[in-house]
């Protein structure tokens, strides 16, 4: 009964390849998010997404590219990693659109970039 | 200034006690506040939203003060198990989106 479920859990990876890490959610959110979690445990939003559409695109390097094929669904792929790139990427999902329904969060997946 | 500060603790505290954390937000027209809590190497998870007249949600109880712009939260009786950071959450008026502090991290001691 998972409700907000993303692959891989860990990522490793040598700098300068590209990867994906995918979400999905099965509780019939109409928006879903990035957020990256840094070393100091400060959480940013990446990007938002709502019935496919891009509605919130952050300060995020252009090398990060999310995908969402449907409004249960939000990739996130990265090209050419970067060190600095090394975190850990949540997904979450929401009802609303606005920020006044809670967020759901995946497990969250640790990149590391070596 | 950031959208969202609180104090980082961490704050040690034995079984049985009350401890309060605030956080502070910047927009004064901000319309949606909550606290999450995040375990270690774990996903936030909702606490509880914050209600304008306040709320308790059994040991738990959020406040909010608009005139100073702070949320509170307040533990009662302290469990081991409430060792955990707690994230205070605030969305602007007109944003899509919520801004999380830094996060306060709690220990509680046998």
């Amino acid at each position: 009964d998972t409700a907000v479920s993303q692959t891989p859990k860990y990522l490793v990876t040598q700098m300068g390849n590209d990867k994906s890490i995918k979400c999905e959610q099965n509780l019939g959110h109409d928006t879903m998010y990035w957020y990256k979690q840094d070393s100091k445990k400060f959480l940013k939003i990446m990007f938002s997404y709502n019935n496919k559409e891009l509605i919130i695109n952050e300060t995020v390097p252009n090398r990060f590219s999310p995908k969402s094929p449907d409004k249960a669904h939000l990739n996130l792929h990265i090209n050419s990693l970067e060190l600095g790139d090394s975190a850990v990427y949540f997904c979450a999902s929401s009802q609303g659109m606005g920020g006044d329904s809670p967020l759901h969060f995946g497990n969250g997946t640790r990149l590391t970039v070596t | 200034r950031k959208e969202v500060e609180q104090d980082p603790g961490p704050f040690n505290v034995p079984e049985g006690a009350t401890v309060a954390f605030n956080c502070t937000y910047s927009n004064s027209a901000s319309q949606s506040f909550f606290w999450y809590r995040q375990d270690c190497r774990k996903e936030p998870k909702l606490l509880m939203s914050v209600y304008s007249s306040g709320n308790e949600d059994g040991r738990f109880t959020a406040q909010l003060n608009r005139a100073s712009q702070y949320i509170s939260l307040l533990i009662r009786d302290s469990k081991l198990s409430d060792s955990a950071t707690y994230l205070c959450v605030v969305t602007p008026t007109g944003a899509n989106n919520l801004f999380f502090g830094t996060g306060t991290r709690l220990t509680v001691i046998p």
